[in-house]
């Protein structure tokens, strides 16, 4: 199978920069996706990575190793409506993405 | 645009009943829709890929005769849960690709199931 593994729980503050990794099979790679879920809701999207390299979008940014397996999101000026759950996402071959285990954020005053 | 819609979005019922879940690509039309399961303080769990006009692929270890899923047209999808029973209570999520360069997935609002 394919494994996803991302930490389970982080925290930061308000204002701060945290980065969340992602380690993943390379076999059948077609693109990494990041999604943001709070809780009781459906997840949404974030970012996509297909090609080495940093994508960055206004506070969030992503980064992709294709090579090594790895990807991380960046958050930058954390608010409190940040506290969530990031889930890492990897598309294998055709079109069926796989979750990773997902990071809880927590984010403190 | 790319909205995905479910319904309903919170079910509970008796076990032993079977509840259908229906989910709706509102201003697109998907070929391909997914349907995931999620346990409490898990992440997503690919149950099956809903092909339209066609029978849907399921995972391993998730039993086809007990989650019926059926893909009538290019917008609408229904995942039937058969003989419900407690542990099938979950939070069960849709999503729909819209097809587009990066096969984005959008996802419905999800459905929370609880069986009695």
């Amino acid at each position: 199978g394919q494994n996803i593994d991302q930490p389970t729980e982080m925290t930061a503050t308000e204002g701060a920069i945290v980065q969340i990794n992602c380690t993943y099979q390379t076999s059948g790679f077609n693109g990494l996706f990041w999604y943001q879920q709070h809780a009781g809701e459906a997840p949404t999207f974030l970012s996509y990575n297909v090609l080495d390299g940093l994508e960055e979008k206004g506070r969030f940014s992503s980064f992709l190793s294709r090579s090594k397996g790895y990807s991380y999101l960046l958050l930058k000026e954390l608010q409190m409506k940040d506290s969530a759950s990031y889930l890492c996402a990897v598309f294998y071959n055709t079109d069926k993405l796989i979750f990773g285990t997902g990071t809880r954020l927590q984010v403190f005053p | 645009g790319a909205v995905v819609s479910q319904h309903p979005s919170r079910v509970i019922c008796k076990s032993g009943t079977s509840v259908k879940i229906e989910c709706r690509s509102l201003d697109f039309q998907a070929t391909t829709m997914f349907w995931y399961r999620q346990f409490p303080k898990q992440s997503l769990m690919l149950m099956a890929t809903s092909n339209e006009g066609s029978k849907a692929t399921y995972e391993q270890g998730v039993e086809k005769d007990k989650f019926l899923i059926n893909h009538a047209s290019l917008t609408l999808s229904t995942l039937t849960v058969t003989s419900a029973h407690p542990e099938d209570s979950s939070f069960y999520i849709c999503s729909a690709n819209t097809g587009g360069v990066t096969d984005t997935q959008y996802f419905g609002p999800g459905t929370r199931l609880t069986v009695l």
